[in-house]
């Protein structure tokens, strides 16, 4: 069975572009998650969906930051535009959907994103 | 917000030596997970604890939930040079599904 992927694994852009993030979960997983670590720091949340709606979006930091999750499979964060701060490596997550307390998630291998 | 603290930040032990990574709160989580992360992939569930005093074992891992549930260890026994990778702990209140990490621990393997 094929794990959560990431697309792309590394991305290089300038303050001010836009980029676009992947990932695909789990097949069958009805929960996806957004995390992020920036170098040196903890990963942090950012997002969940449950299929296609958000649950909880507290962790975004802010409106230039877009997910979505269009037929509850596939999802994309859009930071647009840019920031230097926005450096770091991006974890996507996807879980069955039991209880949460028992519901493990597993990560895929992250897009690392360099803002110049 | 809640916080889960790691310290070091990294270890450097000889291979064949034990060693524990602690994880401290100030809040209480119900759930307590180590994961670790090797380079260039995403972190991999090692183990999960779901009750207080809870003592899981897998391979030559150990991990404990405190009693208090503000805190949780991870031993590794007879460590081996493929253990080499950051070490975090992770823990949910319960509350929602998101799950709330440390730091993260490098640990370095000297063979």
């Amino acid at each position: 069975e094929a794990g959560v992927t990431q697309f792309p694994s590394h991305s290089v852009i300038e303050k001010g572009q836009t980029v676009t993030l992947r990932c695909d979960p789990i097949s069958g997983h009805d929960n996806l998650y957004w995390y992020r670590r920036v170098m040196g720091k903890e990963i942090k949340f950012l997002l969940h969906f449950v299929k296609e709606s958000k649950q909880d979006e507290s962790g975004m930091p802010n409106n230039r930051f877009l997910a979505e999750r269009t037929g509850g499979t596939y999802s994309t964060l859009k930071v647009q535009p840019a920031e230097l701060e926005d450096s770091g490596v991006y974890f996507c997550a996807s879980s069955q959907g039991r209880a949460a307390l028992t519901d493990t998630q597993y990560f895929g291998p992250g897009t690392r994103l360099t803002v110049l | 917000g809640q916080q889960l603290n790691q310290s070091p930040q990294s270890m450097f032990i000889q291979e064949g030596e034990d060693v524990s990574m602690n994880c401290t709160s100030s809040s209480i989580f119900n759930t307590w997970l180590w994961y670790k992360q090797d380079p260039g992939e995403g972190p991999v569930l090692l183990i999960a604890l779901y009750k207080a005093g809870e003592l899981t074992s897998n391979g030559r891992l150990t991990a404990q939930f405190g009693i208090t549930r503000k805190d949780s260890f991870l031993n590794i026994s007879a460590s081996i040079p493929s253990d080499v990778g950051i070490y975090f702990c992770a823990g949910h209140t319960g509350a929602n599904s998101k799950l709330t990490f440390g730091k993260g621990i490098t640990l370095s393997v000297r063979p």
